[in-house]
């Protein structure tokens, strides 16, 4: 049973078109997170959110969007790819209550061409 | 600038040896502490957290935090060779929700 999953695994893309990522979790997390892993294996988060508020890390550019159609998913979706966009993206999933492990999805490798 | 920093390694030991992985972070708002496994290729895997100040074991692994020094590091005895993988120290801030503050990762090589 997958906790935390992603899609597409991989993508592969031209610059300038839009794309999105899915990522859904099963496990009744109320919270749910995009980081973005760099090519040197910096892992940085991207956005937080739950049911309530949406918190942006002021670096993200604003290409960047989070959509939750639901508790369940988070999805993210890129306008106007560039090439610095390639990277690994991660979603993770926390409860707000009880322990405060954040599972992570297996990623999706982005590369902008 | 909330910063965590770690060694990036590589981190060689023999197999069997203790690994000691070190972080160390900026803001002493920080509250909670944790370590990471990344194999290559995969997604980051808790290993560890810890919240208070001392010692915390589990297992071959045994975490430790010194608020004072702003240090937290991780322990791991009788290191196996799949214990190699990049070790990530998370920290989470309070006032900045409940997203966490990676470091670099301090990639561990263990030798049979």
């Amino acid at each position: 049973d997958t906790a935390v999953s992603q899609t597409p695994k991989y993508l592969v893309t031209q610059m300038g078109n839009d794309k999105s990522i899915k990522c859904e979790q099963n496990l009744g997390h109320d919270t749910m997170y995009w980081y973005k892993q760099d090519s040197k294996k910096f892992l940085k988060i991207m956005f937080s959110y739950n049911n309530k508020e949406l918190i942006i890390n002021e670096t993200v550019p604003n290409r960047f969007s989070p959509k939750s159609p639901d508790k369940a998913h988070l999805n993210l979706h890129i306008n106007s790819l560039e090439l610095g966009d390639s990277a690994v993206y991660f979603c993770a999933s926390r409860t707000e209550t009880g322990r405060e492990t954040q599972y992570f999805g297996p990623g999706t490798r982005l590369l902008v061409l | 600038q909330k910063e965590v920093e770690q060694n990036s390694g590589p981190l060689s030991v023999p197999e069997g040896a203790i690994a000691s992985l070190n972080c160390t972070y900026s803001d002493r708002g920080s509250q909670s502490f944790f370590w990471y496994r990344q194999y290559s290729g995969k997604s980051p895997e808790l290993i560890m957290s810890i919240y208070s100040n001392g010692d915390k074991e589990d297992g071959r692994f045994t975490a430790q935090l010194n608020k004072a020094s702003q240090y937290v590091s991780l322990l791991i005895r009788d290191s196996q060779p799949s214990d190699s993988a990049t070790y990530l120290c998370a920290v989470r801030l309070y006032q900045a929700g409940t997203a966490l503050i990676f470091g670099k990762g301090t990639t561990l090589s263990v030798s049979s």
